[in-house]
C-alpha cells in the first residue's frame, strides 16, 4: 500500500539549474496537488490538478510548471531554480477536490538552492 | 484575514495533562473541516474529520462551532507520542479546496 510515492527526497540544486519532482499515487484518485511547506508560512498550494488532463495554478505558482502526466503522476518542474525556491514540497492526492475524507500526503522531498 | 488562523505555540503540557487547540477560519461556508498531524520531517496525515454534531475519536474530541467560525481539538491524557503539529484544515473561499492552518505545535513533556 505504497499511496503516494514522491522522489527524490532530497536534492540540492545551483541557482539556474533546473529539475522535476516526481508523484505519483496508487490510490486511483482524481485530483492531485503539489505544495510547499516553509516554516511559519504553512502548506501553500502551488499547483493542483482536479482530473487527468486538466491542471490549474494555486496560491505561489511562479516559477513553477506542471505536467499531469497521467492518471498516477503528476510532476513539478522547476525551469530556473532560485534560493527562494528552497523548501520542503509535498504532493498529495485525493479522490476529489476538496474531498471529505481528506487528502493523502507523499513523503516529501526537502530542496535546497544554493 | 488568513483563511485559517491558529496560535502557533508551542503548547508544553506534561504526561496526562488535558489541552484544547482553537482555530477560527473566515469562510462562513466551509463545508468540511479536518484536523491533520504532523510530526517533525514528516508529511500531514488525516487525524480526523469534524462533523456539525462533535466527534470523539478515543482521548481525541474535535468540535465545529459554526455561529463563531471556530473548531476545537481536545486531547485527553496526552501522551509523549502526541508531540507533534496539529493542523486544521478547513474548504477554501471558493470551496473547492482545502486550506491548512499553519499549525499548533504540541509538545508532551515527561
Amino acid at each position: 500500500n505504497a499511496g503516494v510515492t514522491q522522489t527524490p527526497k532530497f536534492q540540492v540544486l545551483k541557482t539556474g539549474q533546473s529539475m522535476t519532482l516526481q508523484c505519483a499515487q496508487d490510490m486511483n484518485h482524481n485530483s492531485m496537488y503539489w505544495y510547499r511547506q516553509d516554516p511559519g508560512m504553512g502548506l501553500r498550494l502551488i499547483y493542483y490538478s482536479a482530473s487527468e488532463g486538466t491542471t490549474d495554478k494555486g496560491e505561489v505558482p511562479n516559477g513553477y510548471n506542471v505536467s499531469r502526466l497521467n492518471k498516477r503522476e503528476f510532476s513539478l518542474r522547476l525551469e530556473s531554480a532560485a534560493p527562494s525556491q528552497t523548501s520542503v514540497y509535498f504532493c498529495a492526492s485525493s479522490e476529489a477536490l476538496a474531498q471529505p475524507s481528506g487528502y493523502t500526503f507523499g513523503s516529501g522531498t526537502r530542496l535546497t538552492v544554493v | 484575514r488568513k483563511e485559517v488562523e491558529q496560535d502557533p505555540g508551542p503548547f508544553n503540557v506534561p504526561e496526562g495533562a488535558t489541552v484544547a487547540f482553537n482555530c477560527t477560519y473566515s469562510n462562513s461556508a466551509s463545508q468540511s473541516f479536518f484536523w491533520y498531524r504532523q510530526d517533525c520531517r514528516k508529511e500531514p496525515k488525516l487525524l480526523m474529520s469534524v462533523y456539525s454534531s462533535g466527534n470523539e475519536d478515543g482521548r481525541f474530541t474535535a468540535q465545529l462551532n459554526r455561529a463563531s467560525q471556530y473548531i476545537s481539538l481536545l486531547i485527553r491524557d496526552s501522551k509523549l507520542s502526541d508531540s507533534a503539529t496539529y493542523l486544521c484544515v478547513v474548504t477554501n473561499n471558493a470551496g473547492n479546496m482545502l486550506t491548512f492552518g499553519g499549525g499548533t505545535r504540541l509538545m508532551v513533556k515527561p
